[in-house]
């Protein structure tokens, strides 16, 4: 079945140490986006990629690292430079940078103690 | 800026008693507005596209519904496996189809 696979679902981690989240997808999209969700706010984004080796930032991307060598794979790092990387993290793709129909992970939640 | 708002910001109903959430939207040239559902602990699954004033669009219970200032997802006779956090969300004019999202409506059917 095709679909977006966000590894670890669960990720406890000390302050300082930088962390990645994985994020694959088989569905063949272009482009992949990670989102950041914390309670009483909407989806904020983080990073998007509308093709291989070729990313940008979103709204708040300060922190955060990504990489895009392969069309399949879109993996996010937190680092020690992000000030409250507690968060439920969402990894999403879509056929194309040119629509809003999204098909998303199931998540990573990231606590950071 | 784009800005969306979802009101209420949850909604609890009996099965079978119909309603609607709202989403306004402030953008610079909409391409189109999206409705996610998205379950506890889940990523959010598309629902529907609408691009313009008028336009409707319906799947099983739900009628999503758009004017050039709000959208509306009305629910019809709803059962409890419709509960779950309603997301809308817009993209604007400009070279990046960036999306902005609203913080969603909380929507719980008891049966």
């Amino acid at each position: 079945d095709g679909g977006i696979t966000q590894s670890p679902k669960y990720l406890f981690r000390k302050e300082g140490q930088n962390v990645t989240l994985s994020c694959e997808q088989n569905l063949n999209h272009d482009a992949m986006y990670w989102y950041r969700q914390d309670p009483g706010q909407g989806l904020r984004l983080i990073y998007y990629s509308q093709i291989v080796n070729d990313f940008q930032k979103g709204d708040i991307a300060e922190g955060y690292s990504v990489s895009r060598e392969k069309k399949e794979s879109f993996p996010l790092t937190v680092t020690s430079a992000q000030k409250n990387p507690t968060a439920f993290y969402l990894c999403a793709s879509s056929l194309t940078g040119s629509t809003g129909e999204l098909f998303f992970g199931e998540g990573s939640r990231l606590t950071v103690l | 800026e784009d800005q969306v708002t979802q009101s209420p910001e949850a909604l609890r109903l009996q099965e079978g008693e119909s309603s609607s959430l709202n989403c306004s939207y402030t953008v610079s040239g909409l391409r189109g507005l999206f409705w996610y559902r998205q379950d506890p602990g889940k990523g959010p699954e598309f629902l529907f596209t609408l691009y313009s004033a008028g336009e409707e669009k319906e799947k099983e219970r739900l009628k999503a519904t758009l004017t050039k200032k709000e959208s509306f997802l009305h629910i019809t006779a709803p059962k409890p496996e419709d509960s779950a956090t309603y997301l809308c969300a817009v993209a604007s004019g400009g070279s990046n189809y960036k999306l902005t999202f609203g913080k969603g409506t909380l929507l719980t059917v008891n049966p």
